[in-house]
């Protein structure tokens, strides 16, 4: 079993749809949850993260931890077409990183 | 601040070359990472560094070779290249402080094609 997994995709959608984004994980020693945004052909960059449960709000975007179900999730509100890109949940503990797959998401014009 | 740093940008190689990727950061981070990424594989941490003189194996380190010489520097180094090596190689920095999260900076990542 991974340590991470998260939905491929790929997610279309329409602009202005809420848009929902989800990980499993299955270790109990993750400290931080964190989401990571990868447009095409560049490095990942931190978009929000979290180390408790419970709902983080930061403009359009929600990360959303349940720990006792071992979910993650990320919603984005009125998507825009420059949302579109691979979205990554990343979980940390000690020293180091599990990423999941990425979700390819496309917001449609 | 140029941040993370990565060359080549691309590289093909011939299967048995050998050739090192570089990576520069400087945001005076102790911490750096080589990770590759595959095509529905995620991430996976290739070797990470805590310090100048410290290395130690991520989750796959067959076939690379590492150094920390300095705090600004972490090439990655391929001496025998495989078809199983072509990837996409992200080099991260971060600076830990106790109590708070650890942000890992990416650079742009090498192409490596490996025939």
């Amino acid at each position: 079993q991974k340590e991470v997994e998260q939905d491929p995709g790929p997610l279309s959608v329409p602009e202005g749809a809420i848009v929902s984004l989800n990980c499993t994980y299955s270790n109990s020693a993750f400290q931080y949850f964190m989401w990571y945004r990868q447009y095409s052909r560049k490095g990942p960059e931190l978009l929000m993260y979290t180390y408790s449960s419970g709902n983080k709000e930061d403009g359009r975007f929600t990360a959303q931890v349940d720990k006792s179900s071992k979910y993650i999730s990320l919603f984005i509100r009125d998507s825009q077409p420059s949302d579109s890109a691979t979205y990554l949940c990343a979980m940390v503990t000690g020293n180091q990183f599990y990423f999941g797959t990425g979700t390819s998401l496309t917001v449609i014009p | 601040n140029a941040g993370v740093t990565q060359t080549p940008k691309f590289r093909i190689l011939k299967i048995g070359q050998s050739m090192t990727l570089q990576c520069t950061q400087d945001m005076n981070h102790n911490y750096m990472y080589w990770y590759r990424q595959d095509p529905g594989m995620g991430l996976k941490l290739i070797y990470y560094s805590v310090g100048a003189g410290i290395t130690d194996k991520g989750e796959v380190p067959n076939g690379y070779n590492v150094s920390r010489s300095t705090t600004e520097d972490f090439p990655l180094r391929l001496e025998l290249a495989a078809p199983s090596q072509t990837s996409v190689y992200f080099c991260a920095s971060s600076l830990p402080t106790s109590g708070n999260l650890d942000e890992q900076f990416f650079g742009p990542g090498t192409r490596l094609t490996v025939l």
